[in-house]
């Protein structure tokens, strides 16, 4: 079946250092990647998204790179800021026949320290 | 307005005793979910309607249920509480694009 994996559970930054947060996942159909990021006390938000294979996508200074060769859409950030403290979830989209189903991986709490 | 607003924020329940969710959407968004989020693990999907059509999760199919009387509400029911359902209650809509809108959550604590 689908599934997300995201290998860090926990990951502490000062600021001002690059954010790399890991997202792979499996699907046999097509593929639609998002990263969500909850604050504290928030509804989970999307951040970004992507289909497109080897394609950079941009949002709120986060960017990723959805690459189906090795099934992965890391998520990165040249520079940690203290508001970037949050959860990160990334997550599989799948539409079928029977509706549109998000499958998320185990989430990444990320804090960032002055 | 993209809010999804969900009712009660924390709800406490006895074991043994039925569970009431509601959520709501203004954005006639055709697709609702319900996912249950426990501390460190990943939201977990336990049902979705797809305008009238409920899919539910096979893991969890007996022990939720869940109604939409209109494309703006959707509940989530638990019959008969147990310690293990103490989780929040997150509910979501969307257009079927894949980005979903999520409410604040339901927070459950079974006594």
């Amino acid at each position: 079946g689908d599934s997300v994996t995201q290998t860090e559970g926990l990951v502490t930054l000062t600021e001002g250092l690059p954010v790399m947060l890991n997202c792979t996942y499996q699907t046999a159909y097509s593929t639609f990647l998002f990263w969500y990021v909850q604050h504290l006390n928030e509804a989970p938000k999307l951040l970004l998204k992507s289909s497109t294979d080897n394609k950079r996508t941009e949002h709120q200074g986060f960017h990723a790179t959805l690459h189906k060769s090795s099934s992965s859409f890391h998520l990165q950030k040249s520079s940690a800021q203290l508001s970037d403290s949050a959860l990160y979830y990334c997550a599989l989209f799948m539409n079928n026949n029977a509706g549109a189903k998000l499958t998320f991986g185990g989430g990444t709490r990320l804090t960032v320290r002055p | 307005d993209t809010t999804v607003k969900q009712n009660p924020r924390y709800k406490l329940a006895r074991v043994g005793k039925p569970v009431n969710l509601i959520c709501s959407q203004t954005m006639n968004h055709d697709t609702m979910y319900w996912y249950q989020k426990k501390p460190n693990q990943a939201p977990k999907l336990l049902l979705f309607y797809y305008d009238k059509i409920l899919n539910r999760e096979a893991d969890t199919f007996e022990k939720f249920q869940s109604s939409r009387p209109n494309n703006s509400f959707c509940s989530l029911y638990i019959g008969s509480a147990g310690l293990e359902y103490s989780a929040m209650y997150l509910c979501a809509s969307s257009a079927n694009t894949g980005q979903l809108y999520f409410g604040e959550g339901s927070k459950l604590t079974v006594l």
